[in-house]
């Protein structure tokens, strides 16, 4: 298994800009989640999703949309990229059902600068 | 509003040393508390987590303990050794709910040889 995948791994927009982060993962896994990571801040809830064709807004929803069309994919979208959004981005997934399987696996991050 | 509240920011101690990482919540409908480790450059991954009915969880050399009524829990790693080198964060969420984790702001720790 390839687990919780991200790409890309970089990227530098301009503001204004639009892109799409995509994650992808193959352990069939119901919830998918995004988080932004930023110094002294931790990490922070954007959107998630608890299956396909259902998404909800986390801490930090604002300039960011989500869709999940397939279990597998959770793609997430900078509608107008703003300098406020520069920041690590971290795609986890979560099996929740039974007892002690409740944890988040998270991909290698894609680090976004916007300018 | 931070609704997790982790310190130190930064630690340091020797190898063998046993360093000690604390954080405290509000929410009181919280009942899952774990800790995730990240190294640079990588996701965070799952260390060790713990529910409110019971007051310690050990894990090798990780050991989380909890105490319910001040609404607080730490991470302590026993024996540390550089390869524990990394940052560490705590998070609280509720049980049923764990894919809507609420994060600490983080613990860089360095184990010197």
């Amino acid at each position: 298994n390839a687990g919780v995948t991200q790409t890309p791994k970089f990227q530098v927009l301009k503001t204004g800009q639009s892109m799409t982060l995509q994650c992808a993962q193959d352990m069939n896994h119901e919830y998918m989640s995004w988080y932004r990571q930023d110094p002294g801040m931790g990490l922070r809830l954007i959107h998630y999703s608890v299956g396909a064709g259902i998404t909800d807004q986390g801490e930090v929803p604002n300039g960011y949309n989500v869709s999940r069309s397939t279990t597998e994919d959770f793609p997430l979208r900078l509608l107008s990229a703003a300098p406020s959004q520069t920041s690590v981005y971290f795609c986890a997934s979560s099996y929740t059902g039974l007892a002690g399987t409740d944890e988040q696996y998270f991909g290698p991050g894609t680090r976004l600068t916007v300018t | 509003q931070q609704q997790v509240k982790q310190s130190p920011q930064s630690l340091i101690v020797q190898k063998g040393g046993i360093p000690i990482i604390n954080c405290a919540y509000e929410n009181t409908a919280f009942d899952y508390f774990p800790w995730y480790q990240q190294f640079p450059g990588k996701g965070p991954a799952l260390l060790i987590a713990i529910r409110p009915d019971v007051s310690e969880k050990k894990e090798g050399r990780f050991t989380i303990s909890f105490n319910k009524s001040a609404k607080q829990f730490s991470l302590h790693i026993m024996d540390s050794q550089p390869g524990d080198s990394a940052t560490y964060f705590c998070a609280a969420s509720i049980w049923g709910a764990t894919n809507k984790l609420i994060f600490g702001t983080g613990t860089l720790l360095a184990v010197q040889p």
